[in-house]
């Protein structure tokens, strides 16, 4: 399977706890992203990384959360002191800046539920 | 108000029958005009995406832009009960700026047999 992969695909926790999720993009895409879904919405974006610059964060990205993508491939994303809010699907896009379309189409992971207890 | 505005629906059809789904946007920057389908707990699946205004069509769908209104539309024709899925507009600048993408609440579709 060549496409984006998210994992763990569903995590439970407690409140205060630290949690680290991890994306797999689509293999030579170069922008990886990260968005929050929860029920009955939309996806919001959180932040996105060029190779392995992150180039943009949103006012959704608190202080506890933390993004890396350290080699340009995977990307981590890290959630401090958990709270009962941070309960969502974290959904990781990829997409490739050399697209024939002028727009990179993002093709998107399962996500990883989380649920904080 | 939010930037993008979409119906969450429910929309209960027929099988057979023609699907119409809308979206509003306020922000006239946006370029590029996607529409992605969601089964429940899986992530989302680009269906279509279109630039700027005109009419798009694939297979049984059909994606519409009016950028003068500020609106947006899917069709589905001949809805199939394997159809039945949260449908989601999403919008972005284009990939010479952020390509981030901004999305509507989605529409929730059932297509009954």
């Amino acid at each position: 399977d060549t496409g984006v992969s998210q994992d763990p695909r569903h995590k439970i926790t407690k409140r205060g706890q630290n949690v680290t999720f991890r994306c797999d993009p689509i293999s030579e895409h170069n922008r990886l992203y990260w968005y929050r879904q929860t029920l009955g919405q939309g996806p919001e974006f959180l932040t996105y990384f060029q190779n392995e610059a992150q180039l943009e964060k949103s006012r959704l990205l608190s202080d506890r959360f933390s993004a890396e993508r350290p080699k340009g491939s995977f990307s981590t994303l890290e959630i401090q002191r958990t709270e009962q809010g941070d309960s969502a699907m974290y959904l990781c896009a990829s997409s490739s800046t050399k697209s024939l379309t002028g727009t990179d189409t993002q093709y998107f992971g399962p996500g990883t539920r989380l649920t904080v207890l | 108000q939010k930037e993008v505005e979409q119906d969450p629906g429910p929309l209960s059809v027929p099988e057979g029958a023609i699907v119409s789904l809308n979206c509003t946007y306020s922000n006239s920057a946006f370029q590029y005009f996607m529409w992605y389908r969601q089964y429940s707990r899986k992530g989302p699946e680009l269906l279509m995406y279109t630039y700027s205004s005109g009419n798009k069509e694939d297979g049984r769908f059909t994606a519409q832009v009016d950028k003068s209104s500020k609106y947006i539309s899917l069709f589905i024709r001949d809805s199939q009960p394997s159809d039945s899925a949260t449908y989601l507009c999403a919008m972005s600048y284009g990939s010479g700026n952020t390509g981030k993408l901004i999305f509507g609440q989605g529409t929730t579709l059932q297509v009954k047999p």
